[in-house]
């Protein structure tokens, strides 16, 4: 079956615009998690949406918002871009009540920001 | 709380060598641990999982890792290295029956294959 999608790949994008990127999760998985990887603090959780519900949130200011659609799909969005948002965004998907051993991670998302 | 450290940020061994990865975990909890590998522009595969079931597990390409508690260790090894296991691996920890918003993961080592 299909693995989590993640869209777009690549995005170049200006400081002060603001982005949204996209998870489609493997079908029948209803928890998404996504994470921000950069050289300097590595991978770091941003939140968790379950049943189209945030579950967890990590330690991001309020320009990282998310959100999960009915299908499971999920959107993070960022306002207000600054230089430090360059990363590449990762999303990972489980099925329900199943725990942190069945996760599987996407291609991610490379967000450039100039 | 839990934490994981992974000694080396860099390791470089020739092709045909042996691998090893060093990683070592604080955990109030028995923990849940894993390595994942990671290629260029490329999201996290999972090479494989400890979850308190045997204290060897082995994985994927033919990595193995050993759980040891006395050493709270979890080190990876390789036998014998390949060209394509040129990558960074990430060794990670999560309590048991969380979801993955639970997982921390270490700094990464990259490493390296010499022809």
């Amino acid at each position: 079956k299909a693995g989590v999608t993640q869209t777009p790949r690549y995005l170049i994008k200006t400081r002060g615009q603001q982005v949204t990127l996209s998870c489609s999760p493997i079908s029948g998985h209803r928890s998404v998690s996504w994470y921000q990887q950069t050289p300097g603090q590595g991978l770091q959780f941003l939140f968790e949406y379950f049943s189209e519900t945030q579950r967890n949130k990590g330690n991001f200011p309020g320009r990282f918002s998310g959100r999960q659609f009915s299908n499971s799909r999920s959107e993070m969005n960022v306002s207000t871009l600054e230089l430090g948002d360059s990363a590449l965004y990762l999303c990972a998907s489980s099925l329900i009540g199943q725990d942190v051993s069945e996760a599987f991670f996407g291609q991610g998302t490379r967000l450039t920001v100039v | 709380a839990q934490s994981v450290t992974q000694l080396g940020s860099h390791v470089s061994v020739s092709e045909g060598a042996l691998v090893l990865l060093r990683c070592n975990y604080s955990s109030s909890v028995p923990p849940y641990l894993f390595w994942y590998v990671q290629y260029p522009n490329q999201g996290l595969q999972l090479l494989l999982k400890y979850t308190s079931a045997a204290t060897l597990v082995k994985g994927i390409n033919g990595f193995e890792a050993e759980f040891k508690k006395s050493e709270t260790s979890f080190h990876l090894t390789k036998p014998s290295a390949h060209m394509s296991d040129a990558a960074e691996y990430f060794c990670a920890v999560s309590p048991p029956y969380s979801s993955a918003s639970k997982i921390i993961f270490g700094s990464g080592t990259r490493l390296s294959i010499r022809p």
